[in-house]
């Protein structure tokens, strides 16, 4: 139980254009979703919170007009990184809270992005 | 500030025991999990400690000391596909407005070699 299903696992986008990544819970509610950035070699950092039906709280340095999140419903978190540009290309995890996952996590396959 | 060190790199060989350290000093502390991570996948988790302590599953174990900050990871009867990432992660105090999110270490990157 506890499964986090994310999409799509790899996009290749263009500079200036928009890409949606989607984090759903497949059998349980996620009131609280996390997305992580990651670059090669490095730590994921903490990007923002989301909170099904308020606004997502940003992480010092994360540009919300850039990555736009939404968390509309129980089951469903986008990140939508706009107008992207080659130095958004990174690895984006979502990880979502759930008291039926080891203790309270559970992530995403995560996304590839990259931005030519 | 958050801080989590671990060490970047470790080799080991097949068959060994290999020990991963993690110090912290975070302003809050609701727990430490360990997970792994291989190139280009998403974090598995392996354990978890909020007392002091020991906590062993399998070929794995995590120790816990909080009034050192402090945290290991032991790999027991290495395998080749323990090769991976391992991350050090804290959970802060889930008050106010963090909300129980992790603070992850920078990784350890482990190489078991035949």
């Amino acid at each position: 139980g506890a499964v986090v299903s994310q999409h799509p696992s790899r996009v290749i986008c263009k500079s200036g254009t928009s890409v949606k990544i989607e984090c759903r819970s497949l059998d349980f509610q996620a009131t609280t979703m996390f997305w992580y950035r990651q670059f090669p070699k490095q730590s994921l950092m903490l990007m923002a919170t989301s909170n099904e039906g308020s606004k997502a709280t940003y992480e010092q340095g994360v540009e919300k007009d850039k990555f736009l999140i939404n968390h509309a419903s129980l089951t469903l978190s986008t990140l939508t990184v706009t107008s992207a540009h080659p130095e958004d290309s990174s690895f984006y995890i979502c990880s979502a809270r759930s008291p039926r996952a080891n203790y309270g996590y559970t992530f995403g396959s995560g996304t590839r992005l990259t931005v030519v | 500030g958050q801080n989590i060190d671990q060490p970047t790199e470790m080799t080991a060989t097949e068959g060994a025991i290999v020990q991963i350290n993690c110090t912290y000093q975070t302003s809050g502390f609701n727990g430490l999990f360990w997970y792994q991570q291989h190139a280009g996948e998403a974090p598995t988790f392996l354990s978890y400690n909020v007392l002091d302590g020991l906590e062993e599953k399998g070929r794995f174990s995590s120790f816990l000391s909080r009034s050192k900050g402090y945290s290991y990871l032991l790999l027991k009867e290495l395998q080749m596909k323990d090769s991976a990432s391992y991350l050090c992660a804290v959970r802060d105090s889930g008050y106010g407005g963090s909300q129980g999110n992790l603070i992850f270490g920078k990784g350890t990157k482990l190489s078991v070699k035949p």
